[in-house]
């Protein structure tokens, strides 16, 4: 099994730019997340879908829309990017609930630069 | 802010020690995980303690959580190389409506042959 796979592996954008990062999971997990890792900090929520059809805000959703597009894919889009988004994306899934109730699997990350 | 702490930032030691890493926590939560991410790839689950729980093993992971302190701490027994690594501790809480996954910065160990 792939478990996570999120696409591109690298982009560059330019300020203003608009993109979409994309995120499978072929585990039938019900649940999946958006997350973001800058240096020197931890992983930080953007968004999530507790189950297909259903999205809700994280710790820092501004910036940022999601689609959730059926049970395996939820993509994250920025629709005019900015310099301090600039980060390392990670998508993730668990089988159900919401990230404080269970164990989250990680795809291998999106590394984003914005100019 | 509710993020984890962890300590030490940075770990290097020898093959067939001891690596401890320490978490320290802000709120109460229901349960800390422990994540390992090698260099330029995702996260990997290692271990979960529930609230109520006080000490856990797995294989090489030992994992203690203290809820009077609001600390955790991951020890790795007889490190490898292939230990090499940055390690997150996450604490799982219901806050702002939700139920969240707190991280930690991490602590990176490194492990020498």
């Amino acid at each position: 099994n792939a478990g996570v796979t999120q696409t591109p592996k690298f982009q560059v954008l330019k300020t203003g730019q608009s993109m979409t990062l994309q995120c499978a999971q072929d585990m039938n997990h019900n649940s999946m997340y958006w997350y973001r890792q800058d240096p020197g900090m931890g992983l930080r929520l953007i968004y999530y879908s507790a189950s297909e059809g259903t999205t809700d805000k994280g710790e820092v959703p501004n910036g940022y829309n999601v689609s959730r597009l059926n049970k395996r894919e939820f993509s994250l889009r920025l629709e005019s990017a900015a310099p301090s988004q600039t980060s390392v994306y990670f998508c993730a899934s668990s089988a159900r609930g919401s990230p404080g109730a269970n164990v989250l699997t990680f795809g291998a990350g999106s590394r984003l630069t914005v100019l | 802010s509710q993020q984890g702490e962890e300590d030490p930032q940075a770990l290097s030691i020898q093959e067939g020690e001891n690596a401890t890493m320490n978490c320290s926590y802000k709120t109460s939560i229901n349960n800390l995980q422990w994540y390992r991410q090698n260099s330029g790839r995702g996260l990997v689950h290692l271990i979960l303690i529930r609230s109520n729980e006080r000490e856990k093993h797995s294989g090489r992971l030992r994992v203690t959580l203290d809820t009077s302190k609001k600390s955790s701490s991951l020890l790795i027994t007889a490190s490898r190389a292939a230990d090499t690594a940055s390690y997150f501790c996450a604490g799982g809480l219901f806050s702002g409506g939700y139920n969240k996954l707190i991280f930690g910065a991490g602590t990176r160990l490194a492990v020498h042959p």
